[in-house]
């Protein structure tokens, strides 16, 4: 079975540009996570979504950073623009999440690491 | 949300016995106890949950306290792959009725395995 795709796998960028990561969920999957890691720290949800519903956007950064879910499969973190301190590995993950069904497992993928000069 | 103490390292001879402790004294009735590990540049995996009663995998076994106030994964004989950050994350009740949840992710504890 496929895992979590992510890319790319690391980009550099000067402070004040832009820069989007993209995330292949697990085929089924219904619930989509994006977190973002600073160094020496545990991951730290920004988005959650259902389908291609967001369910919690509360710590997204919303005037530099934006996501979306088109079409419930598919999704794509975006920031612009960059500062210094969004210096991390974006992580996407995924879990079945269907009404009623606890399955107790996100799946994550590998995480685009993100450094700004 | 309710939090969890664990400690900042520990230290593994290989093909010994590990036990990684776990404190979460604010635990509520219906929160699960799930147990993900990372591995140097990797993205976190599943290890393990429970709510009330032990449980056992094929990568570890978790046990819960009576009083849910604490747990412990055992790795019953540690490999130098097991070297990674392990977290214990008990489980964000919010949005439940959905079928989807959220999982909140402290600093957790680096296992080093000794050769």
């Amino acid at each position: 079975e496929a895992g979590v795709a992510q890319s790319p796998r690391y980009k550099i960028i000067e402070k004040r540009q832009s820069v989007a990561f993209w995330c292949n969920p697990i085929s089924g999957h219904a619930t989509l996570y994006w977190y973002q890691q600073i160094l020496g720290q545990g991951p730290k949800l920004l988005i959650q979504f259902q389908n291609n519903g967001v369910v919690d956007d509360s710590q997204l950064p919303k005037d530099r950073f934006s996501a979306e879910r088109l079409k419930g499969v598919d999704s794509t973190l975006k920031i612009q623009p960059a500062k210094l301190e969004d210096s991390a590995v974006y992580l996407c993950a995924s879990s079945f999440g269907r009404q009623g069904v606890y399955t107790g497992e996100l799946f994550f993928g590998e995480g685009s690491r993100l450094t700004v000069l | 949300d309710a939090k969890t103490t664990q400690p900042n390292s520990m230290e593994s001879n290989e093909e010994e016995p590990v036990h990684l402790p776990c404190n979460h004294s604010t635990i509520s009735g219906t929160d699960y106890i799930h147990w993900y590990r990372q591995l140097p540049s990797q993205g976190p995996e599943y290890v393990i949950h429970g709510l009330t009663s032990n449980v056992n995998n094929r990568m570890a076994s978790l046990a819960i306290a009576e009083d849910r106030k604490s747990s412990t994964l055992i790795l019953h004989r540690a490999t130098l792959r097991d070297a990674a950050v392990y977290y214990c994350i008990l489980r964000d009740d919010r949005y439940s009725g959905a079928g989807s949840y959220q999982l909140t992710f402290g600093k957790g504890t680096k296992l080093s395995v000794i050769p």
